[in-house]
């Protein structure tokens, strides 16, 4: 079945780095933007950044501009997120996603102006000394 | 803080109709596709509504999506108890550059 499983999550201090995974399954990962996607404890959902199928182009929020790099790697069917210089304000539920795939009569697309339509359990990342 | 605004509370009772709204601009509704969330606490979002109005395999026709202008609003009819959960819309936000999502919406049965 289509699946998404986060790991790398933890606790790290302030300036610290962490590295995310996500590994797919189930589903032809190189037709797919995926994206990554936060929810800091008790708040709402925050967009990370999303990365187009081919590692072309990728797009961050400007609250990680800088710091986090978002990668891919097609062959493993995985999907990474570095994070640098991290601060407290970083500290949350971080969700690997798939970018929703249209599919009209005749072909599907994927796109940065679609959402998402299978999401991961998440990994937790605490920033705190 | 988000440019998406929702309430952040709506609630009915069993079988009662709920709308939820979602405020936005030029470059983001007004230009791109709306998407929503449903959240039961504790869980990861589910997609319920892509482009506008379209529901996903699986997503009950209780549910349904609107778009007008700069503005979009998610309905539930016939509410429900597993209802209960949080509701976010989205967008991508041509300004920006980057997906936006809704301050969120608590959905509670009474």
């Amino acid at each position: 079945q289509v699946q998404l499983v986060e790991s790398g999550g933890g606790l790290v201090k302030p300036g610290g780095s962490l590295r995310l995974s996500c590994e797919a399954s189930g589903f032809t990962f190189s037709d797919y933007f995926m994206t990554w996607i936060r929810q800091a404890p008790g708040k709402g959902l925050e967009w990370v950044s999303y990365i187009s199928t081919s590692s072309l182009s990728t797009y961050y929020a400007d609250s990680v501009k800088g710091r986090f790099t978002m990668t891919r790697d097609n062959a493993e069917n995985s999907l990474f997120l570095q994070m640098n210089s991290l601060r407290a304000e970083d500290t949350a539920l971080y969700y690997c996603a798939r970018g929703f795939r249209y599919c009209s009569s005749t072909s599907c697309s994927s796109s940065n102006l679609d959402g998402f339509d299978v999401w991961g359990q998440g990994t937790m990342v605490t920033v705190s000394t | 803080q988000s440019v998406l605004t929702q309430p952040p509370s709506a609630s009915g009772t069993p079988g009662q109709r709920v709308t939820i709204s979602c405020s936005g601009g030029t470059s983001n509704i007004g230009r791109n596709f709306v998407y929503w969330y449903q959240q039961v606490p504790g869980t990861a979002p589910k997609l319920l509504i892509y482009r506008h109005d379209q529901r996903p395999s699986g997503v009950p026709d209780r549910f349904s999506g609107s778009k007008s202008g700069t503005s979009a609003s998610l309905a539930i009819s016939g509410l429900r108890s597993e209802d209960e959960a949080d509701y976010y819309c989205a967008a991508w936000d041509d300004s920006l550059s980057g997906y936006v999502f809704g301050t969120g919406t608590k959905v509670t049965v009474l």
